[in-house]
Formats: C-alpha cells, sequence, structure tokens
C-alpha cells in the first residue's frame, strides 16, 4: 500500500466552486507539505504542517486554505476556484530532523474550466 | 533569495552515461537531493548529498557537489529506456530549520533506443 495517498487524483471543477483536496499518509511523519507543480516551473510551496497545531504558508498560498485534522491527515482547499489554479497538486512528508527527505503522493491533477 | 537552476532537457542513447546539472545560490545549503518524476506518478527520492560531501555513489548513480562554485550534478551509467522521467534538484538549508526544500525547474531526461 502506498505510504502517502491523495484524493481525488484528477478533478474538473468550474470556476468559483469550493474543492477539496485530501492527503493521508502512513509513514508516521509529523511535518507535511503541500505544492503545486506547473510545466518548466518545478514545484511551489503552498502550505506546510509541522504539526497538528502548526501550520505555515509556503511561497504561492493567496487563494488557498489547509486544514491539518490529525498528524496522517492534511487537506488542501481552493475557497473559490480559478482557472489560474489548473495544476498538478502534490503532497509530501517528511520526519523531524535531517535530512529533511520528502516522500511524496501520486498527485491531484486539477482542472477549472 | 533561494534559487535553483537545471537546464531543461537532455537527450541520450540507451547504454550511454548522462549528466543532469543543477546550480544553486544558497551558501548555506546542507542538503542537495535528487528526485525522479515519471509520468503520471509522483516525485521519488533518488539520493541525496550534504554539503560536506564531494561525492555520494549509490549503485548506477553518482552525485558529484562542488561547494565552491554551488554545483550538483548526477550522472547515471549504462542508462536506460526506463530511466526516461524529469529529473528534480533540490535543496534545504539549516538556516531556515524548516525542511522546506527550494526545487529547480527539472530536466527531462530522453532516453533513446
Amino acid at each position: 500500500d502506498a505510504d502517502v495517498t491523495q484524493t481525488p487524483r484528477n478533478r474538473i471543477t468550474k470556476t468559483g466552486k469550493r474543492i477539496m483536496l485530501e492527503c493521508s499518509q502512513t509513514k508516521g511523519h509529523d511535518r507535511m507539505y503541500w505544492y503545486r507543480q506547473d510545466p518548466g516551473l518545478g514545484l511551489r510551496l503552498i502550505y506546510y504542517s509541522f504539526d497538528v497545531k502548526d501550520i505555515n504558508k509556503g511561497e504561492i498560498s493567496d487563494g488557498y486554505s489547509v486544514s491539518r485534522q490529525a498528524q496522517a491527515k492534511f487537506s488542501l482547499s481552493l475557497e473559490s476556484a480559478i482557472p489560474n489554479q489548473t495544476a498538478l497538486y502534490f503532497c509530501a512528508t517528511s520526519p523531524q530532523g535531517y535530512p529533511y527527505e520528502q516522500y511524496f503522493g501520486p498527485g491531484t491533477r486539477l482542472t477549472v474550466t | 533569495g533561494e534559487d535553483v537552476e537545471q537546464s531543461l532537457f537532455l537527450s541520450v542513447r540507451e547504454g550511454d552515461s548522462s549528466v543532469i546539472n543543477c546550480t544553486y545560490t544558497d551558501s548555506s545549503s546542507t542538503y542537495l537531493y535528487w528526485y525522479k518524476q515519471e509520468p503520471g506518478a509522483g516525485l521519488q527520492l533518488l539520493t541525496y548529498i550534504f554539503s560536506n560531501m564531494d561525492m555520494k555513489q549509490d549503485q548506477r548513480l553518482t552525485v558529484l557537489l562542488n561547494k565552491k562554485d554551488k554545483h550538483l550534478s548526477l550522472r547515471i551509467a549504462d542508462t536506460q529506456t526506463g530511466d526516461s522521467a524529469i529529473y528534480f534538484c533540490a535543496e534545504t538549508s539549516f538556516r531556515s530549520n524548516t525542511g522546506k526544500l527550494i526545487f529547480g525547474q527539472g530536466t527531462t531526461l530522453q532516453v533513446k533506443p
């Protein structure tokens, strides 16, 4: 079984709709991250969380919000989706301490029409 | 701010060696990583190197780090068609103490039979 899972894997939604992407992990890691990937831009950090009560904005948090429901679950919400939020979204986890290697889920491909 | 740069594309013949290059700007980089992304999949950690090392070898993979020039490379020996993927370089530093990774744009490796 995959250690980091994301649901849904694909989603098409309309402008203005609220959408939630979910991430679950069985690795027992405290740290979780949400990234978006756009062609030619690499991965950009949206939000990260060190534990259930510690949530931080990344470099591109505008238009997004997150919820850390439990150590194993970290959700990303788009309150009012817009077309330029069309992208591939990845969740990742890492253990405490160096080397902070991150383990990624399979991604959610989101299309906003 | 921190920046990581990679060339976007590399094409090699099966059986040849591949060398993927990366440059970074953060002189306090502590760990540097190589990730592989196959089509439709998340990022898979290939290897990482601590900044006080010059080289790390793991089977067909060799990582070279030139800290003076802030240059990192990944050499894949005897490249196979299954190595075709996007390869991302990433770095983190003690200064951030967050475990946040800064990613390059990714290098697409095409392996021709």
